[in-house]
């Protein structure tokens, strides 16, 4: 079964820092796909950035980028240069071929201090 | 371009009462999830539309919940008889098939059952 772990509960950053999240996955299909999700207080899941299982290079979208270190089954989230309103919970997911709904981590919260 | 909404955002009833819950999805994409949130975890798949048919279905689907995509654009989500157990925030997303199959959130619908 296909499942996603993510070990830190809460995480602190100074404002302007980087940050990594982490995230482990487990599946045995060979094509799958990899999200991060941003869940703010507000409640609305926001789509930040996505990897394929097949993808040579990591993903980049703005001030996020994920190191995907496939034999180690991992798929870290990093947010360079952190400002305030990125405190929110971070998700990560994935789907593979046979199974397009996402199976969800439990989440970190990502608390950034001025 | 409107995102996925969600029809009513709150929603407080009794137990034993009926509920309905609607999702309209991004206008071009033709699949649409339904997950279910409970507070301090990851949303769980409920069922998955790919334009009017339903080709995936959760065991946390209990008989008590039925989901529709008449025409393949909105959706609704009936819970029947509803228990305190059911107390959640219910997420919709739609996504458009091919490429990395991104799913776009909407605002939910929270549900508080009494």
């Amino acid at each position: 079964a296909q499942k996603i772990t993510q070990t830190q509960p809460g995480m602190f950053v100074q404002e302007k820092e980087a940050v990594t999240l982490d995230c482990t996955y487990d599946t045995s299909d060979p094509s799958y796909g990899l999200f991060w999700y941003k869940q703010p207080s507000s409640g609305e899941m926001i789509f930040l950035i996505y990897q394929g299982s097949y993808d040579q290079q990591n993903a980049t979208e703005g001030r996020y980028s994920l190191n995907f270190q496939k034999a180690r089954k991992s798929a870290n989230l990093v947010i360079s240069a952190s400002q305030l309103g990125d405190s929110a919970m971070y998700f990560c997911a994935m789907s593979y071929t046979g199974r397009r709904a996402l199976t969800f981590g439990s989440g970190t919260r990502l608390q950034v201090q001025p | 371009d409107t995102g996925v909404s969600q029809d009513p955002r709150h929603k407080i009833t009794k137990r034993g009462q009926n509920v309905t819950f609607r999702c309209d999805p991004i206008s071009e994409h033709n699949r649409l999830y339904w997950y279910r949130q409970t507070l301090g975890q990851g949303p769980e798949f409920l069922t998955y539309f790919q334009n009017e048919a339903q080709l995936e279905k959760s065991r946390l689907l209990s008989d008590r919940f039925s989901a529709e995509r008449p025409k393949g654009s909105f959706s609704t989500l009936e819970i029947q008889r509803t228990e305190q157990g059911d107390s959640a925030m219910y997420l919709c997303a739609s996504s458009e098939s091919g490429g990395a199959d991104e799913q776009y959130f909407g605002p939910g619908t929270r549900l508080t059952v009494t």
